[in-house]
């Protein structure tokens, strides 16, 4: 039981790249979110999917982009990336007792 | 806007002591609460979760809840130097949490 897995863990884009984080989840939760996490700050929401078709933004989502076509899949699409998204992205789901569970992260900078 | 509210520390506390930790929330429809912890390069991971006003245990950990003050704190009994971390207090809203910026706990021997 893996969890929730997330790809790539470190990655360097130039300014105006494209990328996609990989997120996946074998607990068949329903609910599955993508947060951003700065040095010294709190988790900020950036989107989230109530179930497999179905997403919405968080707190911060202009930049990024989401689809979820399975229950076990929430990728994360950053196009055109600037520089203030260079950022630790945390992927989660939500189990029955309400805790979260997440994924390792994936250190992302923009150069 | 819905807010979660730590003091980022560092709160620094003697091996053996109790360590503290406090946070408050802005949205009164909040119904649960969480705390997390967070060593540096790493995941959050879930230690306590409260639903009801008072007391909630386990192990050293001690999570309160007073929802008339919006006022949620974590105590740990017996720190340790394993205990050294960032804590994350969150508020649940509508199936989403938000999250405080934490608290960053160090132990010293």
């Amino acid at each position: 039981n893996a969890g929730v897995t997330q790809t790539p863990k470190f990655r360097i884009l130039k300014i105006g790249q494209s990328m996609t984080l990989q997120c996946t989840q074998d607990m068949n939760h329903n609910y599955m979110y993508w947060y951003r996490q700065d040095p010294g700050m709190g988790l900020k929401l950036i989107y989230y999917s109530v179930g497999a078709g179905i997403t919405d933004k968080g707190e911060v989502p202009n930049g990024y982009n989401v689809s979820r076509s399975t229950t076990e899949d929430f990728p994360l699409r950053l196009e055109l990336a600037a520089p203030s998204q260079t950022s630790v992205y945390f992927c989660a789901s939500l189990g029955v007792d309400y805790g979260y569970t997440f994924g390792s992260g994936t250190r992302l900078t923009v150069v | 806007q819905k807010e979660v509210e730590q003091n980022s520390g560092p709160l620094s506390v003697p091996e053996g002591a109790i360590a503290s930790l406090n946070c408050t929330y802005s949205d009164r429809g909040s119904q649960s609460f969480f705390w997390y912890r967070q060593y540096s390069g790493k995941s959050p991971e879930l230690i306590m979760s409260i639903y009801s006003n008072g007391d909630k245990e386990d192990g050293r950990f001690t999570a309160q809840l007073n929802k008339a003050s919006q006022y949620v704190s974590l105590l740990i009994r017996d720190s340790q130097p394993s205990d050294s971390a960032t804590y994350l207090c969150a508020a649940e809203y509508t199936d989403k949490l938000i999250f405080g910026t934490g608290t960053r706990l160090q132990v010293f021997p």
